[in-house]
């Protein structure tokens, strides 16, 4: 089952703009991680954050952490074509031994 | 260093046969995880080895087993192929470690007529 939730689904921006996604969860987690993926290949790492932070950069992501909501936001400023993927946030319950969860995904679209 | 390589890339089936899908992780890696990626299900995920051993398994019938070499090399099979089993079927490399941050595979696209 999912644990991670995305939101929106999809999202189509212009070039330079920033995007913005969500993603809940249900139940306690270790870290945090948000992937992308290109159509029909494998997923890239982007950013971990851990369950004691609140907020991390990584070149132009910013991503927000906040364990009492069960939420996070992964925000990608001044956008580029090549930016264009699915975007899927990834929690992980600890230990290592019980795998990654992934949420369905935010398809995101930079219109040039 | 080379990145995780998944063989066959693509292949087709058909219903009742068997297929059995290659994974090399990264080197000195020596956990290998398997998703399952459908338009309808999302990522979900299969099982994960280490150091040879069946770690954690997903919610998956009995049809999909995987095993780990000595080498961390893994392979999965699905017996007795259903047309639901239509996916991309996603390796994934990790060093084991408290953080399990994974590097994919381009994955194994496998069609089921």
């Amino acid at each position: 089952s999912q644990q991670g939730e995305e939101d929106p689904q999809a999202l189509s921006i212009q070039e330079g703009e920033n995007a913005t996604m969500n993603c809940s969860y249900k139940t306690s987690i270790n870290n945090l991680q948000w992937y992308r993926q290109n159509s029909g290949r494998g997923l890239v790492h982007l950013i971990l954050i851990r369950s004691n932070e609140r907020e991390k950069h990584s070149g132009r992501l910013r991503v927000t952490l906040d364990t009492s909501k069960k939420s996070s936001s992964l925000l990608i400023t001044a956008s580029r074509a090549a930016d264009t993927a699915s975007y899927f946030c990834a929690t992980d319950a600890g230990g290592g031994a019980d795998g990654l969860t992934f949420g369905k995904g935010t398809h995101l679209i930079i219109q040039p | 260093k080379a990145g995780v390589t998944q063989t066959p890339r693509y292949l087709i089936k058909t219903r009742g046969q068997q297929v059995t899908l290659s994974c090399s992780p990264i080197s000195g890696h020596r956990s290998v995880s398997w998703y399952q990626q459908t338009p309808g299900q999302g990522l979900q995920f299969l099982f994960e080895y280490f150091s040879e051993t069946q770690r954690n398994k997903g919610n998956f019938p009995g049809r999909f087993s995987g095993r780990q070499f000595s080498n961390s090399r893994s392979e999965m099979n699905v017996s007795t192929l259903e047309l639901g089993d239509s996916a991309l079927y996603l390796c994934a490399s990790s060093s084991g470690g408290w953080a399990n941050v994974l590097t994919f595979g381009a994955g194994s696209r496998l069609t089921v007529l």
